[in-house]
């Protein structure tokens, strides 16, 4: 199916333990992007990349780490889960050119217990 | 550093109302855009523009540019109009448009 999706949708789990959050795209997209949604804050940028294998920090970086090995994949993993990294976590792509639109998947809220 | 204001923050209308929200940022932009985010649900981008103004359907984008404002309209309001409406300002990385600067969202309920 052609877009943007993420996986898991909800996922639960225990402070310290390490969680993959996944992002794949179909249009070849070149940028890519992992935000967090929190009441208060609004999106917030955890990590953006630019091509494949380039990466880079966002606004609020700290406790995650992100790899791009193929242009469709963008997954965003949790080293250390602790509950202030609890939120819904939005995955999106753009295509870079100047005036597109950027697509969004659907969202995984993460519990962190 | 960019930041993007909308208002209002919360807004309850009737059904068939006009409505507006408002959005300024502080940095010149490469593009800004307006998205939909129902309860629980997906964000959908609505708009992008960088110049002028733009309709689909009951929705009308505008844009002026000088004064750094957007505002988002919607005619004749629907009770599944409600939802949050985001305005996000596209960061320009050397002709390339990047990173969205997000406003923190403007909450619509319209009530039947």
């Amino acid at each position: 199916d052609a877009g943007i999706t993420q996986s898991p949708r909800y996922k639960i789990t225990e402070t310290g333990r390490q969680v993959t959050l996944m992002c794949h795209q179909t249009w070849s997209h070149s940028y890519m992007f992992w935000y967090r949604q929190d009441l208060g804050h609004g999106l917030r940028l955890i990590y953006y990349s630019a091509a494949a294998d380039i990466t880079d920090k966002g606004e609020v970086p700290d406790g995650y780490v992100v790899s791009r090995s193929k242009t469709e994949n963008f997954p965003l993993t949790l080293e250390s889960a602790t509950r202030s990294q609890t939120s819904v976590y939005f995955c999106a792509s753009t295509s870079g050119h100047m005036n597109t639109e950027a697509f969004f998947g659907q969202g995984t809220r993460l519990t962190v217990v | 550093k960019n930041e993007v204001e909308q208002s209002p923050q919360n807004l309850t209308a009737q059904e068939g109302e006009f409505i507006t929200i408002n959005c300024s940022y502080s940095v010149g932009i490469s593009a800004l855009h307006w998205l939909q985010q129902h309860p629980g649900g997906g964000i959908v981008s609505l708009f992008m523009l960088s110049s002028g103004k733009k309709k689909h359907g009951r929705l009308i984008a505008t844009i002026n540019i000088q004064e750094k404002h957007s505002s988002l309209h919607i005619t004749a309001s629907h009770p599944r109009d409600s939802a949050v409406y985001i305005c996000a300002d596209a960061m320009n990385y050397g002709g390339s448009q990047g990173n969205l600067i997000f406003g923190k969202g403007t909450k619509l309920s319209v009530k039947p």
